[in-house]
């Protein structure tokens, strides 16, 4: 089973400030990485599959970066509506597994 | 339009068996390369993938919950079928049940529907 280990496990910045948040996996799950996004009371959403290709709708400011084993998402700048859960996604191999997830929280 | 619906128990008894429902509209398992999974998520804690089947019946389970789970499908009501044996208060979760391609990801989601364990 591929692990995949999100770092840090909470992100505490303000509104404008770029978010680097980290996802490591235990063996290379090639390019086959994706992202979600969730808010309280909702179901996550796909933001970044294929490790850097957005999603449809997903605004410009986010953006996904890496290969292998390690892997970025890039918020540029934060709007109000991006503090939230994020978390890591791989399909390269079964069983599927997903990141414990990192929360970014306002300053 | 993709849609999914997740319907069931809201409440079980520890040693139950929970049968979960995740109806949907807008894809067909009848349509090559189509699939739906279960995902769940413990209140406040990680999202973790349970199970999937594809259009063509071929089925995937979490090994840690192998011996528990059987997911099923009928295509003719659009529904896929999610049991779980032998309910813990520690399986208390969301269940959620998503679309995915065999060569895609989870894109579309359910709202979820919360299963608490409790005597």
């Amino acid at each position: 089973e591929i692990v995949l280990t999100q770092s840090p496990a909470t992100l505490s910045l303000s509104p404008g400030e770029r978010a680097t948040l980290s996802c490591r996996a235990s063996q290379s799950v090639s390019s086959y990485l994706a992202w979600y996004q969730q808010k309280p009371g909702q179901a996550p959403r796909l933001l970044i599959y294929d490790a850097s290709n957005r999603a449809t709708g997903i605004p410009a400011r986010f953006s996904g970066s890496g290969s292998g084993t390690d892997f970025t998402l890039t918020i540029s700048s934060l709007e109000p509506e991006d503090f939230a859960s994020y978390y890591c996604h791989q399909r390269s191999n079964w069983p599927l597994t997903f990141g414990g997830g990192t929360k970014v929280e306002i300053k | 339009q993709i849609t999914l619906k997740e319907s069931g128990p809201t409440l079980v008894k520890p040693t139950q068996t929970l049968t979960l429902t995740c109806t949907f509209t807008g894809i067909s398992l009848s349509n090559r390369a189509v699939g739906v999974g279960w995902i769940r998520q413990p209140p406040g804690k990680a999202l973790e993938w349970l199970a999937f089947i594809y259009w063509d019946d071929e089925k995937h389970y979490s090994p840690s919950l192998q011996s528990r789970l059987t997911i099923t499908k009928d295509a003719s009501k659009n529904q896929v079928v999610l049991t779980m044996a032998n309910m813990e208060p520690v399986d208390t979760a969301t269940f959620y049940c998503a679309h995915r391609r065999s060569s895609g990801n989870f894109d579309y989601w359910g709202r979820g529907t919360l299963v608490t364990v409790s005597s």
